[in-house]
């Protein structure tokens, strides 16, 4: 069974640029999460997905970034525009309905705003 | 104050020691107890999970919650070199986010 899995690894873009990540989930899951590090700091929670819809999104720091989820498969999460405190590592994870089930992480997209 | 407190370490020990790694948290309605290890430039791999109080063991690994305490700890047995990583605590209640620890930085050296 594939894992988590994060496009691109690694983006460079300059300040004011637009980037869009993307997340694959486990086949399946209906649970989605965004979730980011930025350097020095623990990991925080962004926004949660069940299906298409956003069931949490108050982890969001602002409005230029926008998650979307078609269709309930994979996730995009859109940074426009891209401002240096962005930079971090962000993270999808995926679990399975309901409460309890376990989250599985993706390798991270590194994100650099120079 | 942050939700969950973990000491970055770093951490070495030699192989074979005994391994005890740990959290503090402030918010009681955290229900769900996870350890996740992270090796560098990958993402968090979960190791341990439990609900509640009390402990579980897989393998090498221990796990303990007391949620009187508010203390969550991970015990590794006979630690071996590939153990090195980082590890990270997280924990949720009602809600499925996650709260991490910043995560303890293990070195298990040869």
């Amino acid at each position: 069974e594939a894992g988590v899995t994060q496009f691109p690894s690694h983006s460079v873009i300059e300040k004011g640029q637009t980037v869009t990540l993307r997340c694959d989930p486990i086949s399946g899951h209906d649970n989605l999460y965004w979730y980011r590090r930025v350097m020095g700091k623990e990991i925080k929670f962004l926004l949660h997905f069940v299906k298409e819809s956003k069931q949490d999104e108050s982890g969001m720091p602002n409005n230029r970034f926008l998650a979307e989820r078609t269709g309930g498969t994979y996730s995009t999460l859109k940074v426009q525009p891209a401002e240096l405190e962005d930079s971090g590592v962000y993270f999808c994870a995926s679990s399975r309905q309901g409460q309890g089930g376990e989250a599985f992480f993706g390798q991270g997209t590194r994100l650099t705003v120079v | 104050q942050k939700e969950v407190e973990q000491d970055p370490g770093p951490l070495s020990v030699p192989e074979g020691a005994i391994v005890s790694l740990n959290c503090t948290y402030s918010n009681s309605a955290f229900q769900y107890f996870m350890w996740y290890r992270q090796y560098s430039r990958k993402g968090p791999e979960l190791l341990m999970y439990t609900y509640s109080s009390g402990n579980k063991e897989d393998g090498r690994f221990t796990a303990q919650v007391d949620k009187s305490s508010k203390y969550i700890s991970l015990f590794i047995r006979d630690s071996q070199p590939s153990d090195s990583a980082t590890y990270l605590c997280a924990m949720k209640g009602g809600a499925n986010n996650l709260f991490f620890g910043t995560g303890t930085r293990l070195t298990v050296i040869p």
